[in-house]
């Protein structure tokens, strides 16, 4: 089974249509991270978490919210989604205990189209 | 302000030759990089890192060289085989920020 699982894998909505992604992991990792990944620009961070309380923005965060409901789950909400945010988006955990802290694990990812 | 760059979009290298990979970045500050691979349709997966304390380092065919007078790394895959048809991102960090800042990628690609 995945470490780090994703779902839905593929979504196509509407203009406008409230839109969320969930992310749940079973490595037992504190950080939580969204990325989302365009041609030609790589991954960009959306949000991230360090804990249950912990909440930042990352580069691209407008237009995003995030939830992170118990160590394990991290979602992702577009409030209302538009078609510059038609990409691929990513979750990925990290382990602030681990020898190399900055070791991200990814999962498989989420093809979102907004028409 | 793209702060780490891969200026190659695609490579094309023979099977069993060495391919490498470079990336640039900008930010002096950033002090552990690594690379990650990336096949369609999956999430992209650890390979290999450095810390800014070392130049070198190896696992098995996978060697990264950092250059941190040029803020120059590469990744050498010696030697390549179809199996590493895949996106290459580098990566990098700084302080233990455990936030990384991706590349563009480089698709390389293996011919038989």
């Amino acid at each position: 089974d995945a470490d780090v699982t994703q779902t839905p894998r593929n979504r196509i909505t509407k203009t406008g249509k409230r839109i969320m992604l969930e992310c749940s992991q079973t490595k037992g990792h504190d950080r939580m991270y969204w990325y989302r990944q365009d041609p030609g620009l790589g991954l960009r961070l959306i949000y991230y978490s360090f804990d249950v309380k912990d909440i930042n923005k990352g580069e691209i965060s407008d237009g995003y919210s995030v939830s992170r409901q118990a160590q394990a789950k991290f979602s992702l909400s577009l409030e209302s989604a538009i078609p510059n945010q038609t990409a691929l988006y990513f979750c990925a955990t990290s382990d602030q205990l681990a020898e190399s802290t900055d070791t991200q694990y990814f999962g498989p990812g989420t093809r979102l189209t907004v028409l | 302000d793209q702060q780490v760059k891969q200026n190659s979009p695609s490579l094309s290298v023979q099977e069993g030759r060495i391919s490498i990979l470079n990336c640039d970045y900008t930010n002096s500050m950033f002090d552990y990089f690594l690379w990650y691979k990336k096949y369609p349709a999956e999430g992209p997966t650890f390979l290999i890192s450095i810390s800014s304390i070392k130049d070198k380092n190896e696992d098995g065919r996978f060697t990264v060289f950092l250059n941190k007078s040029a803020k120059h790394l590469s990744l050498h895959i010696v030697p390549s085989q179809p199996g590493d048809s895949a996106v290459y991102f580098c990566a990098a960090s700084w302080g233990g920020a455990q936030k990384l800042v991706f590349g563009q990628g480089t698709r390389l690609t293996i011919n038989p």
